[in-house]
């Protein structure tokens, strides 16, 4: 079974130009969450899907941030414009939403460097 | 709100000799915990979980981790670590949303093991 797949792996970019990162969940997996990883800190959720809506967006910067899931499947994430401090690991995981608990299954990550 | 704390940031230990990584969570109700580890580049593997019976869970690689209470702890212990170890762990408790779960994190703990 494929897993979480993310492009690009790594990005570099100036501040105030604009990145969009892409995940592909794995096949069947109804809910999408972005995670942003500091240097140093733990994965912090960004957003997360439920097909193409959305469930949880309470830590995501919507001043820059935008994400979307088109047909419930892919899911982008945008931003626009760049700071200093969005220098980090953007993580995509995906789960099912049957069962008591529905692990979630990470990609790779893309790392943003920004100048 | 839920956290979750990981006193340890880093823990050097020789290949062979017991590990064990501490986790303090807060959640107001009975935690879904868990544990991950990321290794360079890599995404986040689950290595065990709780959510409730018994309170010591084994999981893959040998790990095992038991959930104590009254210490509002989840501890991660390996009896014998192996130079593949090294990596980072992290531990999450979880609280349940429309159709999947809100991971929050712990800031990680950096596992070096000396040969």
């Amino acid at each position: 079974e494929a897993g979480v797949a993310q492009s690009p792996r790594y990005k570099i970019i100036e501040k105030r130009q604009s990145v969009a990162f892409w995940c592909n969940p794995i096949s069947g997996h109804a809910t999408l969450y972005w995670y942003q990883q500091i240097l140093g800190q733990g994965p912090k959720l960004l957003i997360q899907f439920q097909n193409n809506g959305v469930v949880d967006d309470s830590q995501l910067p919507k001043d820059r941030f935008s994400a979307e899931r088109l047909k419930g499947v892919d899911s982008t994430l945008k931003i626009q414009p760049a700071k200093l401090e969005d220098s980090a690991v953007y993580l995509c995981a995906s789960s099912t939403t049957t069962g008591t608990y529905n692990e979630q299954f990470f990609g790779p990550g893309t790392r943003l460097t920004v100048l | 709100a839920q956290s979750v704390t990981q006193p340890d940031i880093h823990i050097t230990v020789s290949e062979g000799a017991s590990l064990e990584l501490r986790c303090n969570y807060s959640y107001g109700a009975t935690p879904y915990l868990f544990w991950y580890v990321q290794s360079p580049g890599q995404g986040l593997q689950l290595l065990l979980k709780y959510f409730s019976g018994d309170t010591l869970v084994q999981g893959i690689k040998g790990f095992e981790a038991e959930f104590k209470r009254s210490q509002s702890s989840f501890n991660l212990r390996k009896p014998s670590v192996h130079w593949s170890d090294a990596a980072e762990y992290f531990c999450a408790v979880a609280k349940r949303t429309g159709g999947g779960n809100k991971l929050t994190f712990g800031t990680g703990t950096q596992l070096k093991v000396e040969l």
